[in-house]
């Protein structure tokens, strides 16, 4: 068990231009989820998948954010044209569920992080 | 909804001394309750969590919460501080949401852990 992976750790870019960040979660979580954190604040929820399903998203992912779980294992998450207030540092975790347990219960485990800083 | 209010941002202690950093919730359900704890440059590392289970738990590093339905309080307490305490500490709340079927975590602001020798 090798934790939660992300790439790039720390990305540096111009306003107005696009970025994609990974997530490797922990092998054989089927749940993994994307939360952003400014400076001063707790992560906020971005966005969560049950296998390769997008079942919540947050309003604060907004038209120039999306995310993909293709086949259920890795995740990436665009930024498109982006602006200085994505300046952030983007979380992933992921979490098993056991059947029988509610959801809430789950243990969700996080990777370092990418930060972005947007000049 | 869900809320978390984490009653101090900065909580100064000495080597040897305890540790209390104070947690209130807000919630429609039966939630479960979190404390990660973030160093500098690390991910964050969760520390205890309660799940409807005994209201006292246990963590790892000897911090332990209590959780008091009555006062919606889920405070983070370690008999005695160590240098290596220094870090960010977070209370996390989860609710299991209106159909079971998934919920979120909601994050407070943070607790700024500072040790002095």
């Amino acid at each position: 068990d090798t934790g939660v992976s992300q790439d790039p750790r720390h990305k540096i870019t111009k306003r107005g231009q696009n970025v994609t960040f990974r997530c490797d979660p922990i092998s054989e979580h089927n749940r993994l989820y994307w939360y952003r954190q400014t400076l001063g604040q707790g992560p906020e929820f971005l966005t969560y998948f049950q296998n390769e399903a997008q079942l919540e998203k947050s309003r604060l992912l907004s038209d120039r954010f999306s995310a993909e779980r293709p086949k259920g294992s890795f995740s990436t998450l665009e930024i498109q044209r982006t602006e200085q207030g994505d300046s952030a540092m983007y979380l992933c975790a992921s979490s098993e569920t056991t059947s029988g347990r509610a959801a809430s219960t789950d243990t969700q485990y996080f990777g370092p992080g990418t930060r972005l800083t947007v000049l | 909804a869900q809320s978390v209010t984490q009653l101090d941002s900065h909580v100064s202690v000495s080597e040897g001394t305890p540790v209390l950093l104070r947690c209130n919730y807000s919630s429609s359900y039966s939630p479960s309750l979190f404390w990660y704890v973030q160093h500098p440059n690390k991910g964050l590392q969760l520390l205890l969590k309660y799940t409807s289970a005994a209201t006292l738990v246990k963590g790892i590093n000897g911090f332990e919460a209590e959780f008091k339905k009555s006062e919606t309080s889920f405070h983070l307490t370690k008999p005695s501080a160590h240098m290596s305490d220094a870090a960010e500490y977070f209370c996390v709340v989860s609710d299991k949401g209106p159909n079971s079927g998934y919920s979120t975590l909601t994050f407070g602001k943070g607790t700024m852990l500072l040790v002095s020798p």
